[in-house]
């Protein structure tokens, strides 16, 4: 069982529009959490990294927030434009070793 | 800085043929992984490697085999290929010595290898 949930699956939303992608994730001990973007055909691009003492990281128009307690992040897209039309993918890296535990990604599509 | 480069791009293989995919980074990273993605689910760890000489299984190593002889270069290689490693390879690398900690690195991508086996 995967232990990095992502929902939804996929979303389409109008340029302009905000939108928000979840992530829960079950990884126990947790080191960071990561928010990728990924493009068609290409490999994924960090966006975020956040430690456990963090709540809220943004990056340009992209937020993501992180409930530890809850171990549950989400990814907030302000003003969509058409080049954020991707993948978006939630990773966490456990605690003790080098290896990242991936989402399997929330496909954003974004219309004129 | 030409980042994370993968070798090939492409590759369509015949059940029972070998490849080896090259994986090439120019940041002095220490650690570099091969993952794969398939539809619907997330990237698997095949094999990574923490420095030069050293490599390790990760989630899904069967039917794989790795080498690290160059920091700079992480190899995957396939002895048999089988239609279930139809797939696309991600490489990627982490870790310049002297960051704060490894744990919390940004790990960079290559552009993916697409892998067919018919």
């Amino acid at each position: 069982k995967n232990q990095v949930e992502q929902s939804p699956q996929s979303l389409i939303i109008l340029e302009g529009k905000n939108c928000t992608l979840q992530c829960n994730y079950t990884v126990s001990p947790f080191s960071n959490l990561r928010w990728y973007k990924q493009d068609t055909g290409r490999g994924p691009v960090s966006l975020t990294i956040m430690t456990f003492s963090e709540n809220t990281k943004s990056n340009g128009r992209y937020t993501a927030t992180l409930d530890a307690d809850t171990k549950q992040s989400s990814l907030h897209i302000t003003a969509s434009q058409l080049s954020d039309s991707a993948s978006y993918i939630c990773v966490v890296s456990l605690g003790d070793d080098y290896k990242l535990s991936f989402g399997a990604g929330t496909t954003v599509t974004v219309r004129a | 800085n030409a980042g994370v480069t993968q070798t090939p791009k492409f590759r369509v293989l015949k059940t029972g043929q070998s490849m080896t995919l090259l994986c090439a980074q120019d940041m002095n990273h220490e650690y570099m992984y091969w993952y794969r993605q398939d539809p619907g689910m997330g990237l698997r760890l095949i094999h990574y490697s923490v420095g030069e000489g050293t490599t390790a299984k990760g989630e899904v190593p069967d039917g794989y085999n790795v080498s690290r002889l160059k920091k700079q270069n992480f190899l995957l290689g396939l002895e048999s290929a089988a239609p279930s490693q139809t797939s696309v390879y991600f490489c990627a690398s982490s870790y310049e010595p002297g960051q704060t900690h490894a744990l919390n690195t940004e790990a960079f991508f290559g552009q993916g290898t697409r892998l067919t086996v018919v």
